[in-house]
């Protein structure tokens, strides 16, 4: 079975930085995904982790532990932008489980 | 990235009808899209994962008799509601994936209203 756990709501002032837990219990994992996603719109992907370790891309940098079952995503010099869910899903196959959605409020 | 249409981005229907959703592929050929569904602030919770050229694998509690899904082509899937509820009224969105990748696009989602 799948199960993702992240928190449901994270605020944070402009310029800082936040870190958005995510953890998984997945059978046949291959990857780990992060989307942002405004309201009203489609979720739009931010980064694919397989192997373990960090992958930084420009503010955002997303942590792969495969033996721990656990991720995060970092924004950081947060935006007024960033306002916004951010949802990890797990791959299993072609198949992703998406977790609950962490709502990221930035604050002046 | 790849383009995933989807369309309409808006449906409004009356209690009863039928409802056609439609997912395009623009620029690669998708042998395998997703359809979910997402209630306000909630998560998405799939419903079903379609192959082109057969039938479509419903996830559990998905009445399949309800959410008719075709995927008849490498560029297209469509999700029809069939007899609309109010409760159907949600945000429906599609992902479309190439082969045996593990990442999939979305479309821009359509929100039904079922009055």
């Amino acid at each position: 079975g799948q199960n993702i756990d992240q928190p449901t709501e994270m605020t944070a002032t402009e310029g800082a930085i936040v870190q958005i837990n995510c953890t998984y219990q997945t059978s046949g994992f291959n990857g780990l995904f992060w989307y942002q996603q405004h309201a009203g719109e489609a979720p739009t992907f931010l980064s694919y982790n397989v192997l373990d370790g960090l992958e930084e891309k420009g503010r955002f940098s997303s942590f792969l532990s495969r033996s721990k079952g656990y991720s995060y995503l970092l924004l950081k010099e947060l935006q007024m932008k960033d306002s916004a869910s951010y949802l990890c899903a797990s791959a299993a196959g072609n198949k992703l489980t998406f977790g609950g959605g962490t709502r990221v409020l930035v604050k002046p | 990235g790849a383009v995933v249409s989807q369309h309409p981005s808006r449906v409004i229907c009356k209690s009863g009808t039928s409802v056609k959703i439609e997912c395009r592929s623009l620029d690669f050929q998708a042998t395998t899209m997703f359809w979910y569904r997402q209630f306000p602030k909630q998560s998405l919770m799939l419903m079903a994962t379609s192959n082109e050229g057969s039938k479509a694998t419903y996830e559990q509690g998905v009445e399949k008799d309800k959410f008719l899904i075709n995927h008849a082509s490498l560029t297209l899937s469509t999700l029809t509601v069939t007899s609309a509820h109010p409760e159907d009224s949600s945000f429906y969105i599609c992902s479309a994936a190439a082969g045996g990748n593990t990442e999939a696009f979305f479309g821009q989602g359509t929100r039904l209203t079922v009055v």
